[in-house]
């Protein structure tokens, strides 16, 4: 299983740029990189999702290096509401088979005014 | 549906009762998961099925607790003789069974169990 690790908590301000990086050394070849944002009271929710190199959507970018062994979630410009914990899930593959995905312990992101 | 759907959302038990949680995935999902939060605690893995079969059953903190699903569809993970320390969130994922392009695993919103 690839275990995960990340920061236990980061702070930003309004308006910064905010990476949060991500450490899986074990990841193996078919293995995606996934980012779920959960606020309190919910289920995660789907951020984004990578396999090498860099990928960018509306609301994030991810960087994963040529080794995969590491992966940056960026969130720019990030606002109050951005406030929540950020989990890396290694382990959903190619095939879609089901299989024990562990999540990591989270970073608590907090934006201050 | 449109998303996945779990029931209760919320539930308190009396300790010593049993008590069970379902989860409705995303219409066609073939693969579904099984997770626990504590308060203010990271998600931990219980189970996860592809299609009716469990192949890993090792998430699950004893024999207190089970999981079934039928027809490749609903799931119902039941919690015999509960304890106050089952008190927790119960959150239950799907996802499709291939892609082209990697895979995503959706979350529903919870079932809320409180053991008193």
């Amino acid at each position: 299983l690839a275990k995960t690790t990340q920061p236990i908590s980061m702070d930003s301000y309004e308006g910064q740029e905010v990476n949060i990086t991500c450490s899986h050394n074990n990841i193996a070849t078919n293995d995606y990189i996934t980012w779920y944002q959960q606020f309190p009271s919910q289920g995660p929710r789907f951020i984004i999702q990578g396999y090498k190199t860099k990928v960018t959507n509306e609301v994030a970018s991810l960087f994963i290096p040529a080794d995969r062994k590491s992966s940056t979630l960026s969130l720019p410009r990030v606002s109050l509401s951005d406030t929540a914990v950020y989990y890396c899930l290694v382990g959903l593959s190619f095939s879609g088979s089901a299989r024990q995905l562990t999540f990591g312990s989270g970073t608590q992101l907090t934006v201050l005014p | 549906g449109a998303g996945v759907s779990q029931s209760p959302s919320n539930k308190v038990t009396e300790k010593g009762k049993d008590v069970e949680l379902r989860c409705d995935p995303i219409s066609g999902h073939t693969a579904l998961y099984w997770y626990r939060q504590s308060l203010g605690q990271g998600l931990e893995f219980l189970i996860y099925f592809q299609g009716n079969s469990a192949p890993d059953k090792s998430g699950l903190p004893s024999d207190r607790f089970s999981a079934e699903r039928t027809g490749g569809s609903v799931s119902t993970l039941t919690i015999q003789r509960t304890q106050q320390e089952d008190s927790a969130v119960y959150l239950c994922a799907s996802s499709p069974s291939s892609r082209p392009s990697g895979n995503t695993i959706y979350f529903g919103e919870g079932s809320w169990l409180t053991v008193v």
